[in-house]
């Protein structure tokens, strides 16, 4: 049991935009900045988001993240067949005292 | 560039430890905590623990309290993972991953490949 909840799965044709959402609690996303992650079958996750809605150099703006309150979401506008992949979002939770992530949502691009 | 290369994969049996590497270049070894994080198969990501290469200092994830040490060798600017007393929970891909900051709140900018790491009798 993940201590952010995520949906497990998601999907969209191209073109589309889709989001992902993660709920979490005041000790983590409440108090703390949200990452996301994408991560294709057999490789190390890569950082998509960092600081709710900053992108690391060379990823498309048609990523995007925000935050309102103890939820955050991810936003993939343009939809494209590479994004075809599994999603995780994450945050510092102050009560545990280390970084927690979501379950995970697996992105379906029919 | 910023790489992180991890130690290959590893076979073990129950009881056993197992110790995985994780050696940094590209970047001033000490200015970053290296954070370890596993998946077991077909799972989600799993928070390990974080060590601090500049003093040395590891914070344990409670979970693992007590059966994992994250060490370095900062000669050859290496962090290592020891976990012991292994079962077949742990069967999973552990992966080092590079910490860098955003105003005060951190993110995991660098990852390394994964060490599958198998424990079965």
């Amino acid at each position: 049991q993940s201590v952010l909840t995520q949906p497990p799965s998601a999907s969209g044709t191209p073109g589309q935009r889709v989001t992902i959402s993660c709920s979490g609690s005041s000790s983590n996303i409440g108090s703390n900045t949200v990452n996301w992650y994408q991560q294709f079958p057999g490789t190390a996750p890569k950082l998509l988001i960092y600081g709710h809605d900053r992108r690391p150099s060379g990823v498309p703006d048609r990523f995007s993240g925000s935050k309102s309150g103890t939820s955050a979401s991810l936003a993939i506008s343009g939809l494209q067949s590479e994004d075809d992949a599994d999603y995780f979002c994450a945050a510092w939770d102050e009560s545990l005292g280390g970084v927690v992530f979501g379950g995970g949502t697996k992105l379906t691009v029919l | 560039q910023v790489l992180l290369v991890q130690s290959g994969a590893e076979m073990k049996k129950p009881g056993a430890s197992v110790k995985v590497s994780c050696k940094a270049s590209g970047y001033t070894f000490t200015s970053y905590y290296i954070h370890w994080v596993r998946q077991a198969p077909g799972q989600g990501l799993e928070w390990m623990g974080v060590f601090n290469p500049s003093d040395g200092n590891p914070n344990y994830a409670q979970k693992f309290q007590g059966r994992v040490t994250m060490s370095s060798d900062r000669s050859t600017s290496t962090v290592y993972m020891e976990l012991s007393s292994l079962s077949s929970e742990d069967t999973a891909v552990y992966y080092c991953a590079r910490r860098d900051y955003y105003g005060s709140s951190g993110f995991l900018d660098y990852w390394g490949q994964g060490t599958l790491v198998t424990v079965s009798s």
